[in-house]
């Protein structure tokens, strides 16, 4: 069985400061990994999926996320926040057994940004 | 290009009575199509899950039933619906490529029963 842990339920940022939202995952195998974001009242958007191409995974908006094995860890970074990055941010796995691609989603970091 | 459509976007419902939530996809075939639930503090939850017309899995036991009655279409339902229904519902689809296919989220439907 697969599980994701967000490290942080809520995280305040200055405008301009490094975002830092932090992701575990646990699996006896490496899954696939993906970030998504959640602005008030919204569905789920994509930020970036790890697929195992590449470690280092570039995604919408100037997020990226590194995949490290030896840490099971998929954190996403923004170097400068803005206002507009304020929402939840939700990070998931999928089994790379799993036909189905269903998602298991970890319990989700609120991001404050303050000017 | 793909989009998926969600209604009704907000309804308040009494204790005991019926839920129908609908859902379409366009701009695809044969896609996966999923049902979540986000309830307050408790993260996103997976309720079922189909990989085609009439086929469906259930995940958790529940007040709560899913139909996929064409390709493209799927319906959420309850026959009565109690307070714990409360949350917001997300329709999502997926290509049917295998695993780690990227899931693609409706707007949400608002429940609240009361």
């Amino acid at each position: 069985a697969q599980s994701v842990t967000q490290l942080g339920s809520h995280v305040s940022v200055s405008e301009g400061a490094l975002v830092l939202l932090r992701c575990n995952y646990s699996s006896s195998v490496p899954p696939y990994l993906f970030w998504y974001v959640q602005y008030p009242n919204q569905g789920l958007q994509l930020l970036l999926k790890y697929t195992s191409a590449a470690t280092l995974v570039k995604g919408i908006n100037g997020f990226e996320a590194e995949f490290k094995k030896s840490e099971t860890s998929f954190h996403l970074t923004k170097p400068s926040a803005h206002m507009s990055d304020a929402a939840e941010y939700f990070c998931a796995v999928s089994a790379p057994t799993d036909s189905w691609g269903k998602l298991q989603f970890g319990a989700g970091t609120q991001v404050v940004v303050t000017p | 290009s793909q989009t998926i459509h969600q209604w009704p976007a907000t309804l308040v419902q009494p204790v005991g009575s019926p839920l129908s939530l609908e859902c379409t996809v366009e701009g695809t075939s044969n896609p996966n199509l999923y049902w979540y639930r986000q309830a307050a503090g408790r993260g996103l939850q997976l309720l079922f899950y189909s990989v085609g017309i009439g086929q469906i899995s259930s995940e958790v036991p529940q007040n709560l039933s899913a139909s996929r009655p064409q390709d493209r279409q799927f319906i959420l339902s309850s026959k009565k619906l109690l307070l714990s229904d409360s949350g917001f519902y997300l329709c999502a689809w997926g290509g049917s490529g295998g695993p780690g296919n990227t899931i693609y989220f409706g707007e949400g439907s608002w429940l609240t029963v009361v």
